[in-house]
């Protein structure tokens, strides 16, 4: 079975302009969690979807936003791009969002802007 | 949340046993301890998890001390395909982010040949 997939694997923006990143999880899972990791620190969460509904929200600003289809893939927006906004953002997947469950990670986008 | 103590790095030789600590003293009954681990360039991988009682895997074993406060993450014989940064995290009822994973720094584990 596939693993979680993202894309793109790289992108390069400038100051100001907005991007989508997309997340297919697991076939059969139904949550999506978004995390953003800089270079040099554990991942950050920012985003859990469990159908389509918004489970969870870390510590990020309104710039940051996300939504899952009904295929359970996900989206991850980035309004107004900052330089620290450089990173790369990591998509995991689970069955039910449960918190005893395992996530499973995909390789992640990594985003430079410039 | 409930946070974990890790140093930030240790050494092992390929072929030998490596136990990674992990302190968790404000840990609560109903928080499980996972540890993932992530390779260069690569998203975290998950390797055990568990609750009260040891726990192994073909991966690894995971040791929780009886009082939970402490556990230990034993890669049985490291490969230097085992070096990589290592996280412990807890989650369970009361992560004000939901079911989401509070990662700290890790451990940075170094295997050399």
């Amino acid at each position: 079975d596939a693993g979680v997939t993202q894309s793109p694997t790289h992108l390069i923006k400038t100051r100001g302009q907005h991007v989508t990143l997309r997340c297919s999880p697991i076939s059969g899972h139904k949550s999506v969690s978004w995390y953003q990791q800089v270079l040099g620190q554990g991942p950050q969460f920012i985003f859990q979807y469990y159908e389509k509904e918004e489970r969870g929200r870390g510590n990020f600003p309104d710039r940051f936003s996300a939504r899952q289809f009904p295929n359970y893939s996900s989206e991850l927006n980035v309004n107004a791009l900052l330089l620290g906004d450089s990173a790369l953002y990591l998509c995991a997947s689970s069955p039910a969002g449960l918190y005893q469950e395992t996530q499973y990670f995909g390789p992640g986008t990594r985003l430079l802007v410039l | 949340d409930a946070k974990t103590t890790q140093p930030n790095s240790m050494e092992s030789n390929e072929e030998e046993p490596v136990h990674l600590p992990c302190n968790h003293s404000t840990i609560s009954g109903t928080d499980y301890i996972h540890w993932y681990r992530q390779l260069p360039s690569q998203g975290p991988e998950y390797v055990i998890h568990g609750l009260t009682s040891n726990v192994n895997n073909r991966m690894a074993s995971l040791a929780i001390a009886e009082d939970r406060k402490s556990s230990t993450l034993i890669l049985h014989r490291a490969t230097l395909r085992d070096a990589a940064v290592y996280y412990c995290i807890l989650s369970g009822w009361g992560n004000q982010a939901g079911t989401a994973l509070i990662f700290g720094k890790g451990t940075t584990l170094s295997v050399s040949s």
